[in-house]
């Protein structure tokens, strides 16, 4: 049973670049939550990703974008990099049933804006 | 909007005693609140949760407890060993549509051998 993947596992990236994160969900999962994870910090919501669409969204601005495959995989794509964009963003999946509800998450993309 | 304040932010314990972090909420609509631990370089892993109408859960040495009208919940780790070093979050969620998880500010606890 394949769990939570990611990639890559490390970025470095120029302010200003754009950068694509990819995430696989755990087998049999259909939902894919992002999250923000600043050194020394609880992991902050980005957005959820249900049926292709986005579900809803957390306190980022417009430049973070994501997408959903019919295969239930993610990516999370941020335009115009900041410096206070470095962080590792951890995607978590889960099934979308009130009997279901646990994420669980991925290793993580260590994103460096330099 | 939705807060969760967890403390104490380090806690240190010898081997063998008990450890408790704990986690206050903002948002009276929350209903699960999951508990999560993060090893150094790796992702966070879920290690018990607990629904809003249930006010204990155990797992072998780990227990969370939840106080729904202080709208607090608790982590009680006992017999603690060294590897339960790690970072602790504390989650709040509301389990209905995207379910997004709020995060406390995490608690590294340090067991010394």
């Amino acid at each position: 049973d394949a769990g939570v993947t990611q990639s890559p596992t490390h970025l470095i990236k120029t302010r200003g670049q754009q950068v694509t994160l990819r995430c696989s969900p755990k087998s049999g999962h259909d939902t894919v939550s992002w999250y923000q994870q600043a050194l020394g910090q609880g992991p902050q919501f980005i957005f959820q990703y249900y049926e292709e669409e986005e579900r809803q969204r957390g306190n980022f601005p417009d430049r973070f974008s994501g997408h959903q495959y019919p295969n239930y995989s993610s990516e999370l794509n941020v335009n115009a990099l900041l410096l206070g964009d470095s962080a590792l963003y951890l995607c978590a999946s889960s099934l979308d049933r009130i009997t279901s509800y646990e994420q669980y998450f991925g290793p993580g993309t260590r994103l460096t804006v330099t | 909007g939705e807060n969760v304040e967890q403390h104490p932010s380090t806690l240190s314990v010898q081997e063998g005693d008990s450890a408790v972090i704990k986690c206050t909420y903002s948002d009276s609509a929350s209903n699960y609140f999951p508990w999560y631990k993060q090893e150094l370089g790796k992702r966070p892993q879920l290690i018990i949760d607990i629904r809003s109408n249930v006010g204990e859960k155990k797992d072998q040495r780990i227990a969370v407890t939840l106080n729904k009208t202080a709208k607090h919940f608790s982590l009680h780790i006992t017999e603690t060993q060294p590897e339960d070093s790690a970072v602790y979050f504390c989650a709040a969620s509301i389990l209905q549509g995207a379910q997004k998880l709020v995060f406390g500010q995490g608690t590294r606890l340090t067991i010394n051998p």
